[in-house]
């Protein structure tokens, strides 16, 4: 079975602090994408990133990272000098591979990040 | 990417009652896809619409209680039908970026209390 964990229930940091977002993830599958998403107060999901299973570089966009891990299974997510816009609650999320359906992808329980002046 | 507009953003409504939310896409898509997320929980995908033919509905959802309409390929709609305080979710209609890409845009969500 697939399975997408993320242990911070919430988050509180002091602007300017980086701080990192938990994903671990469980499947079967050889081949899969990850992606995490960010969903502001407004309500609507925004989409930050995809990453192939293999695909293991970090990558890195402006103040954001992404640490993919596949030897344990974990795709973290770090926010670098942080700012009260990126308060939001951020989703992880898995898919197999070759699946045209959204029916497939599994999101994570979401992070809820607060970021106070 | 896609812009995805939907309507009504929040409303109140009485236990009973039937609410249809409305989803407008600013280019053709085959699939639209339903989801509900309950106050501080994740996405549930609630149906998988497709022009021309009926919703698709995920284990515990039905089509008596979530109506589903897709009369073209850039709109759909989702009533949620008898309401009760149970249905008190953020409500997101949501298109695939790309084939088999797995990538989500979503609108910004229909926001239901129900009383």
């Amino acid at each position: 079975a697939q399975k997408v964990t993320q242990a911070q229930t919430e988050i509180s940091v002091v602007e300017k602090e980086d701080v990192t977002l938990d994903c671990v993830y469980e499947t079967r599958d050889t081949t899969y994408y990850l992606f995490w998403y960010k969903q502001p107060p407004s309500g609507e999901l925004v989409f930050l990133i995809r990453r192939n299973s293999f695909d293991e570089q970090n990558e890195i966009s402006g103040r954001y990272s992404w640490n993919f891990q596949k030897s344990t299974s974990s795709f973290n997510f770090t926010i670098t000098a942080s700012q009260v816009v990126d308060s939001a609650v951020y989703f992880c999320a898995l898919i197999q591979t070759g699946y045209s359906s959204a029916s497939k992808i599994i999101f994570g329980s979401g992070t809820r990040l607060s970021i106070r002046p | 990417s896609a812009v995805i507009s939907q309507k009504p953003s929040r409303d109140i409504c009485q236990r009973g009652t039937s609410l249809t939310i409305q989803c407008q896409v600013d280019s053709q898509v085959t699939m639209m896809f339903w989801y509900r997320q309950q106050p501080g929980q994740s996405l549930t995908l609630i149906a998988t619409a497709n022009q021309g033919s009926e919703a698709t509905y995920e284990s515990g959802f039905v089509i008596d209680k979530f109506p589903i309409s897709r009369p073209n390929l850039t709109f759909s709609t989702l009533t949620v039908s008898n309401m009760s305080p149970e249905d008190s979710s953020i409500y997101l209609c949501s298109v695939e970026g790309g084939l088999n890409t797995g990538e989500l845009f979503f609108g910004e969500g229909s926001r239901l209390t129900v009383l």
